[in-house]
């Protein structure tokens, strides 16, 4: 049964940037799209964005254009989440998320999710 | 963007009694290619990730009890927990996968009454 497992927690200045890590184990990694969903305090669940490792071509929300970068490290089975211009309201936990199968041209449901990573962004 | 919306935004059920949380999309979900609903439905506690109960808007992932129960097509959706426990107690989402736009919606929160 594959495991998502990601990095610990961070906290960054206004106008930083952070990464944080997804590393899968134990399954298939590279067919599968993974999304980041981030979810503020107190507040609902937000999809960023997603990748599928083997295309490698990263899929952002609107919202986070120009700011979030998506990508892989196949050797290791994980993959990254960039957000850059942080701004206090950026603080949040972070989650990494797998789709359910590696069906296409749609995505799927998440039925595998990492443990998430607090990001606080303050000055 | 597809914008889901929930209601209601919170409910408040007495232990063995049916919770009824009811899920919109602002355009259609369902591919005539496949007769899909790309619906699914989330529950969350505190502290803890989300967790997939149903998937095809009506599609019980495994180990999910089979109190849960997912309806609905095109636009309207509705989670149905038939017999209230003390374990439901938690936030519902619900969200589409149809757009590569994904979408949530705002949540309900589930409590004892």
């Amino acid at each position: 049964q594959v495991q998502l497992v990601q990095s610990g927690a961070e906290v960054k200045k206004p106008g930083s940037s952070v990464k944080v890590s997804c590393e899968a184990s134990g399954g298939t990694f590279s067919s599968y799209a993974l999304s980041w969903v981030r979810q503020a305090p107190g507040l609902g669940l937000e999809w960023m964005g997603a990748i599928i490792p083997i295309f490698g071509i990263a899929n952002y929300a609107q919202k986070f254009r120009g700011r979030l970068t998506i990508i892989t490290d196949e050797s290791r089975s994980t993959v990254y989440m960039e957000l850059s211009s942080l701004r206090s309201e950026d603080t949040a936990v972070y989650y990494c998320a797998r789709d359910r199968t590696t069906s296409r041209p749609h995505f799927d449901a998440f039925d595998v999710w990492g443990q998430g990573t607090m990001v606080t962004v303050s000055s | 963007d597809i914008v889901m919306t929930q209601s209601p935004d919170s409910l408040a059920v007495s232990l063995g009694e049916r919770a009824t949380i009811n899920c919109k999309s602002s355009q259609n979900v369902l591919a005539s290619s496949n007769n899909k609903n790309y619906l699914a439905w989330y529950q969350q506690k505190p502290g803890q990730p989300p967790k997939l109960l149903i998937y095809w808007a009506s599609t019980r992932e495994s180990g999910v009890p089979d109190r849960f129960s997912g309806s609905g097509s095109g636009t309207d959706f509705t989670l149905t927990i038939s017999s209230l426990q003390t374990e439901d107690v938690a936030i519902y989402y619900c969200q589409q996968y149809y757009s590569t736009q994904i979408t949530f919606g705002p949540g309900t929160k589930v409590d004892i009454k």
